[in-house]
């Protein structure tokens, strides 16, 4: 089973500013990987996949980065509705598996 | 767009079997598609159950797959997980999730809101 690990657990920012997320794959998944967003209550809501591709109507202050076992999710200007926690999920082997989660919170 | 809703018991007792179904709206679940099911225990990290093709070919994670079954009804254009031996431990929000044409287009997208099914007596 592929080991999905992220980094920090838990990113203080101010509005405005600039977040960078990690996300570790245990081996290389290539660009085999999708990240999301969970706010409390909600189902998670897909942000990127391929490692780099936006889904459908999601802000371009959203990037993805990476390749092979190390990817980075990045928020150009944290918006107020961008508070929330973030996962990272890899599909380039079964089972399919989810990083523990990076909760982003208002500093 | 493509809607997905779950529905079934939100509470079942240890030893019992959980039965969820997610209807398929706006689309057919006979799409190129594959359709999975994820949970996500209080507090924990999401976990992908397995996923079923309209053709009823299924994939399911090793750690639960003694216990999973996946199935599909394309008459009534749903799709639904029966989990059995329940333990506290399967207490968990349960989402089905629609997932990509092949093996590496598996993004989840879009989701079922989620039901939370408690494992208690």
């Amino acid at each position: 089973e592929i080991v999905m690990t992220q980094s920090p657990g838990t990113l203080s920012v101010s509005p405005g500013e600039r977040a960078t997320l990690s996300c570790r794959a245990s081996q290389s998944i290539r660009s085999n990987l999708a990240w999301y967003q969970q706010k409390p209550g909600q189902a998670p809501r897909l942000l990127i996949y391929g490692a780099s591709t936006r889904a459908t109507g999601i802000p371009a202050r959203f990037s993805g980065s990476g390749s092979g076992t190390e990817f980075t999710l990045t928020i150009s200007s944290l918006q107020s509705e961008d508070f929330a926690v973030y996962y990272c999920q890899q599909y380039e082997n079964w089972p399919r598996t989810f990083g523990q989660g990076t909760k982003v919170e208002i500093k | 767009q493509v809607q997905l809703q779950e529905s079934g018991p939100g509470l079942v007792k240890p030893s019992g079997t959980l039965s969820l179904t997610c209807a398929v709206s706006g689309g057919s679940i006979s799409s190129n598609n594959w359709w999975g099911w994820v949970r996500q225990p209080p507090g924990k990290r999401l976990e992908w159950i397995g996923e079923i093709y309209h053709s009823g070919g299924t994939n399911y994670n090793p750690s639960l797959k003694s216990r999973v079954t996946i199935s599909v009804d394309k008459s009534k254009n749903e799709f639904s997980l029966k989990l059995t031996s329940l333990t506290a431990a399967d207490t968990a929000v349960y989402y089905c999730a629609r997932q990509g044409v092949s093996r590496y287009t598996a993004w989840f997208d879009p989701w079922g809101q989620g039901t939370l099914v408690t494992v208690s007596s």
